[in-house]
């Protein structure tokens, strides 16, 4: 168990839909991070807060957003979705420069 | 360019050693990490080595980095049917916040 926790584990929905995902970083840890993880693309970086401020963006479509809160949980709104958007979606945090970062369980988007 | 470049298959029988390979791009990389992820599961934290170090061994493991030929190994030793899942290698760049993942590496254990 790495401490990161992430809800909901699986999520189906529609196209054109909007889903919010959640995560709770490692108790201390102010770093979190977003990933999408599709069969045809690996694993693509998507952004990273740091203390509630956008650090680094990724590959992140305009359709997607995240956002950091004061208690450090972090939440990734994905809208007007497409069945392409169908993805294992990991958070990850990490405490210091160092950014050896711990993966969350992940959750597996489904677009139907 | 950013890559980390790593060999998308291997296979072993049981019991055999494994080396995975991974080849990076940034020298002044600081930590170089080794992360396994199974079936359904998230990415789990195996290893790490500090780029002032050659090797690091834990248990069953070994890392290798050549830092003239930026490359880094795994080695596990005596793998076994559990070992089955990918391996990612990532770089960590200085001044933190910039780590950059490979594709991995699927890795079939045969028995």
């Amino acid at each position: 168990d790495s401490g990161v926790t992430q809800t909901p584990k699986h999520l189906i929905t529609a196209t054109g839909q909007r889903v919010t995902l959640r995560c709770s970083p490692r108790s201390g840890d102010l770093s979190v991070y977003w990933y999408q993880q599709s069969l045809d693309q690996g694993l693509q970086f998507l952004i990273h807060y740091y203390n509630g401020e956008e650090r680094a963006k990724g590959n992140i479509l305009e359709r997607f957003s995240a956002q950091q809160f004061p208690d450090l949980h972090s939440e990734l709104n994905l809208s007007s979705l497409e069945l392409g958007d169908s993805a294992l979606y990991f958070c990850a945090s990490s405490g210091t420069d160092q950014d050896t970062q711990y993966f969350g369980p992940g959750t597996r988007l489904t677009v139907l | 360019g950013e890559d980390v470049e790593q060999s998308l298959f291997l296979s072993v029988r049981e019991g055999d050693s494994s080396v995975i390979n991974c080849t990076y791009t940034d020298s002044s990389s600081t930590y170089l990490y080794w992360y396994k992820q199974e079936p359904g599961a998230g990415l789990q934290l195996l290893t790490y080595i500090f780029s002032n170090m050659d090797m690091k061994q834990d248990q069953r493991l070994t890392v290798l980095l050549n830092k003239k030929d930026k490359h880094l190994s795994l080695r596990i030793a005596d793998t076994q049917t559990g070992d089955s899942a990918i391996y990612f290698c990532a770089e960590s760049r200085p001044g933190g916040f910039k780590t950059i993942f490979g594709a991995g590496t699927r890795l079939f254990v045969k028995a």
